[in-house]
């Protein structure tokens, strides 16, 4: 079985659509982050929830919005697609939030936007 | 802002010989971590190290935290074409005093050849 599940593994779109990228855990943790990787392989912080408390890199657009339907689930929404979107992006979850734990990692989205 | 600075960025070296990847911060952090990511996955945690001084060994990879929990070091020993990857060290920083999120060094892409 998979600990944590992203769909799809690679998405193509075009500049100004909306797109959405699915993340499942079956580990049980309580906390699930979204991480973007860039094409220098740097993983960046977006967003990180536990169910009771989003919290927001500030340096993340509006355009992107977390949404969790249930402890298990944290779906990331993209709006009006750029360029500058095109990257890795990976969901990951934990046991404990503000923990020393090791995080789960997703084996990653490819966003790519033409 | 927290950073952690990885040395070297690219290391390429014959099967056999030993290593060792640095990973660096002026900020003090609760812990590190350090990851291993392959083409097309996700990271993979290896080791986390709470305590200064903390070493840990993996089978041939040796985790070392600093004193002053603000660096960390991995060193492998007789080096194997399948320790190929990119090493990321990761730390959990502090942020207003309660401990935030998982922040990542930018990677030292490891290359042995047989």
């Amino acid at each position: 079985d998979t600990a944590v599940s992203q769909t799809p593994k690679y998405l193509v779109t075009q500049m100004g659509n909306d797109k959405s990228i699915k993340c499942e855990q079956n580990l049980g943790h309580d906390t699930m982050y979204w991480y973007k990787q860039d094409s220098k392989k740097f993983l960046k912080i977006m967003f990180s929830y536990n169910n009771k408390e989003l919290i927001i890199n500030e340096t993340v657009p509006n355009r992107f919005s977390p949404k969790s339907p249930d402890k298990a689930h944290l779906n990331l929404h993209i709006n009006s697609l750029e360029l500058g979107d095109s990257a890795v992006y990976f969901c990951a979850s934990s046991q404990v939030w503000q923990g020393n734990y090791g995080y789960t990692f997703g084996s990653g989205t490819r966003l790519t936007v033409v | 802002t927290q950073l952690l600075e990885q040395s070297p960025q690219f290391l390429s070296i014959q099967e056999g010989e030993n290593l060792t990847v640095y990973c660096n911060s002026s900020s003090v952090f609760s812990s590190l971590q350090w990851y291993r990511q392959e083409p097309g996955e996700g990271p993979v945690l290896l080791v986390t190290v709470v305590t200064g001084g903390e070493v840990k060994k993996l089978k041939r990879l040796t985790f070392q935290f600093g004193d002053a929990r603000k660096d960390s070091s991995l060193h492998i020993t007789a080096a194997q074409p399948g320790d190929t990857g990119l090493y990321l060290c990761a730390g959990v920083g502090y942020y207003g005093g309660s401990q935030g999120n998982l922040i990542f060094g930018k990677g030292t892409k490891l290359s042995v050849k047989p």
